[in-house]
């Protein structure tokens, strides 16, 4: 069964501050990454979606890789801000045959809760 | 684009009460997916649907739970009777296929007293 696991739990940086999230799997056999942020009391928002066989993705001051070899990626955030406060969280989906038929089915990580201060 | 829309946002109600919610997925999305939210147990899917198919059900806690997907527009999650521990956020999202992009609605806040 698949596991995701984020660190830290909570981080909190003043603004300007570049940092790194963490994000390992259990199972290699993964089809995708995604990384999402969620505000409080809102839904969740896609930032970025890697494919197993790419090593990073990049959109804005965002930056996610991925080692699928060593179940990890990590999301660099460059020159943070205070709207960048919120929690982040990862997902996989799994490789052909590694979800049977539920290729859609994503397994998330309990989030990292990011503060920027200002 | 709306964007996913679910109602209501908020419920209230109490222990032996049927609860529905509605999702109405992004126009053109062809997979629909309904999660729960808490803080014990973070985000888990519930069931997801690919065109108007159930794919996988496996995370319905129990017979108490259903879901429904009559139109490529409307989905249901419907719980009879609802119990306490029910209490959480439920998400509904939408991808055009299956392994993409998934964009989430708001959530529905219910609570079970």
């Amino acid at each position: 069964k698949q596991e995701v696991t984020q660190i830290p739990a909570a981080l909190s940086v003043p603004e300007g501050e570049n940092l790194v999230l963490n994000c390992s799997f259990t199972d290699s056999a993964i089809y995708n990454l995604q990384w999402f942020r969620q505000d409080p009391g809102k839904g969740l928002t896609s930032l970025l979606l890697i494919q197993s066989s790419q090593r990073e993705q990049t959109s804005g001051r965002l930056n996610a890789s991925l080692d699928k070899s060593s179940g990890r990626s990590t999301l660099y955030i460059a020159a943070s801000q205070p709207g960048d406060s919120a929690t982040y969280l990862c997902a996989v989906s799994p490789s052909l045959g590694a979800g049977g038929t539920s290729y859609g089915k994503l397994t998330f990580g309990q989030g990292t809760i990011l503060t920027v201060h200002p | 684009d709306a964007g996913v829309i679910q109602s209501p946002r908020h419920e209230v109600t109490e222990m032996g009460q049927e609860v529905t919610l509605r999702c109405k997925p992004i126009s053109g999305h062809n997979s629909l997916f309904w999660y729960r939210q808490t803080m014990m147990r973070g985000l888990e899917l519930l069931i997801y649907f690919n065109n108007n198919v159930p794919i996988d059900d496996s995370g319905m806690p129990e017979d108490r739970f259903s879901a429904k997907m009559p139109n490529a527009s409307f989905s249901t999650l419907k719980i009879q009777p609802s119990e306490p521990r029910d209490s959480a956020v439920y998400f509904c999202a939408s991808s055009r296929q299956e392994r993409e992009t998934q964009y989430f609605g708001p959530g529905t806040r219910l609570l079970v007293l």
